[in-house]
């Protein structure tokens, strides 16, 4: 594998499921990030990790809970997700060497 | 006022032409700047990073940086219908962990 990989690519879940999104990345950066992206708005930043600690958090709902075991691992646990929490959510890493981003191929998450 | 705006478009050129894509921004301090290119149902793709002032090229793309007048561009020369996307425009803030991006302009490259 390279770059970033994320699974599942799609997920179809109802609203009182529990999933969880999962990233990684091999092109050994320090910094992990999750983005949403829903149709006609920017890319809004959910969660930055750097060195495995939680930096920033923006404003996201507790339903969103992530978690970083490692510098190359993040997830997403999603609980009791509402319908309009469907969007592309895309994982990106930064190395400590540039502020360049490179992202996963996103999972596109549907909530019935 | 939106931190960084871009005119979603759809902008048009014929192929062969030169497209220029344009994005200002607010926040004087930032200090780094990217344009991704985005295909429909895909994620974003890095294309280009400037750090300063002027124009850096990479292949038919060129991008243009003007911090006193708060704009970047991108100009893409001997369009192709390949490259017909989305083009989003970032810069980074607080110290380089963030990334702030544009909705994106919508290309289209027409045979």
């Amino acid at each position: 594998e390279t770059g970033v990989t994320q699974t599942p690519r799609h997920l179809v879940m109802g609203m009182t499921n529990k999933k969880s999104l999962k990233c990684e990345q091999h092109l050994g950066h320090n910094a992990m990030y999750w983005y949403k992206q829903s149709a006609k708005k920017p890319l809004e930043l959910m969660f930055v990790y750097s060195l495995e600690e939680r930096v920033e958090n923006n404003s996201v709902p507790s339903r969103f809970s992530p978690e970083c075991p490692n510098s190359s691992h993040l997830f997403l646990h999603l609980h009791t997700l509402q319908p309009e929490d469907s969007a592309l959510y895309l994982c990106a890493s930064k190395g400590s060497a540039s502020n360049e981003q490179f992202f996963g191929p996103g999972t596109r998450l549907t909530v019935l | 006022q939106k931190e960084v705006e871009q005119n979603s478009g759809p902008l048009s050129v014929p192929e062969g032409a030169i497209a220029s894509l344009n994005c200002t921004y607010s926040d004087r301090v930032s200090q780094s700047f990217f344009w991704y290119r985005q295909y429909s149902g895909k994620s974003p793709e890095l294309i280009m990073s400037i750090y300063s002032n002027g124009d850096k090229e990479d292949g038919r793309f060129t991008a243009q940086l003007n911090k006193a007048s708060q704009y970047v561009s991108l100009l893409i020369r001997d369009s192709q219908p390949s490259d017909s996307a989305t083009y989003l425009c970032a810069l980074s803030t607080g110290g380089g962990n963030k990334l702030t991006f544009g909705t994106g302009t919508q290309l289209k490259v027409e045979l």
